[in-house]
């Protein structure tokens, strides 16, 4: 059974400063990852979505990455903004039609 | 281009009462997904409808239901309603391979 698992819970950085988002699930054998952001009272929002034959995406200040072997990703957010204060949640497909999500990342972005 | 549209917002309903949420999709997309995010729990697949047919639903007891229209609409549908169905329910369409455009959901609250 699929577990994804995203440490920490919750982080709060001041703005300008490079972080990274952690992202682990137990069965390599996925279909792809996708990153989202959750904005409060929001739906979901699509940030990157990594095939499994790929190893990253980039897009602006975003870089995911998937090492399927060690089951993990990384979101890499470059030069932290306010803006960016939101909850980031990790996904896991492990065929075309269902996604596991992980309990996500709470961030804070300081002024 | 018009994003994932979810109706309605909010919805109150008593226990034993039936509910019915809509979501209509990005034109051209023609899968739906919807999603259950109960407080303090991680989003849960529920249903996934493809080209007008259930493709594969969720750990959910059958009083979870809804079907896709020709024009790639969806309804879902709970029976019985109970007071842990209380939740954010969200809509997802995507095209075949490509990522899942989320709505903003429709809050269900059970009194």
């Amino acid at each position: 059974k699929q577990e994804v698992t995203q440490i920490p819970a919750a982080l709060s950085v001041p703005e300008g400063e490079n972080l990274v988002l952690n992202c682990s699930f137990t069965d390599s054998a996925i279909y792809n990852l996708q990153w989202f952001r959750q904005d409060p009272g929001k739906g979901l929002t699509s940030l990157l979505l990594i095939q499994s034959s790929q190893r990253e995406q980039t897009s602006g200040r975003l870089n995911a990455s998937l090492d399927k072997s060690s089951g993990r990703s990384t979101l890499y957010i470059a030069a932290s903004q306010p803006g960016d204060s939101a909850t980031y949640l990790c996904a896991v497909s492990s065929s075309a039609s269902k996604i596991i999500f992980g309990s996500g990342t709470r961030l804070s972005i300081r002024p | 281009e018009a994003g994932v549209t979810q109706s309605p917002t909010h919805l109150i309903k008593t226990r034993g009462q039936q509910a019915t949420l809509r979501c209509s999709p990005i034109s051209g997309h023609t899968s739906v997904y919807w999603y259950q995010q109960a407080l303090g729990l991680g989003l849960q697949f529920l249903l996934w409808y493809d080209e007008g047919e259930e493709r594969n639903r969720g750990n959910f007891p059958p009083r979870f239901s809804g079907r896709q229209f020709p024009n790639y609409s969806s309804e879902l549908n709970v029976n019985a309603l109970e007071l842990e169905d209380s939740a954010l329910y969200l809509c997802a369409s995507s095209s075949r391979n490509q990522p899942q455009h989320f709505g903003d959901g429709t809050r269900l609250s059970i009194l």
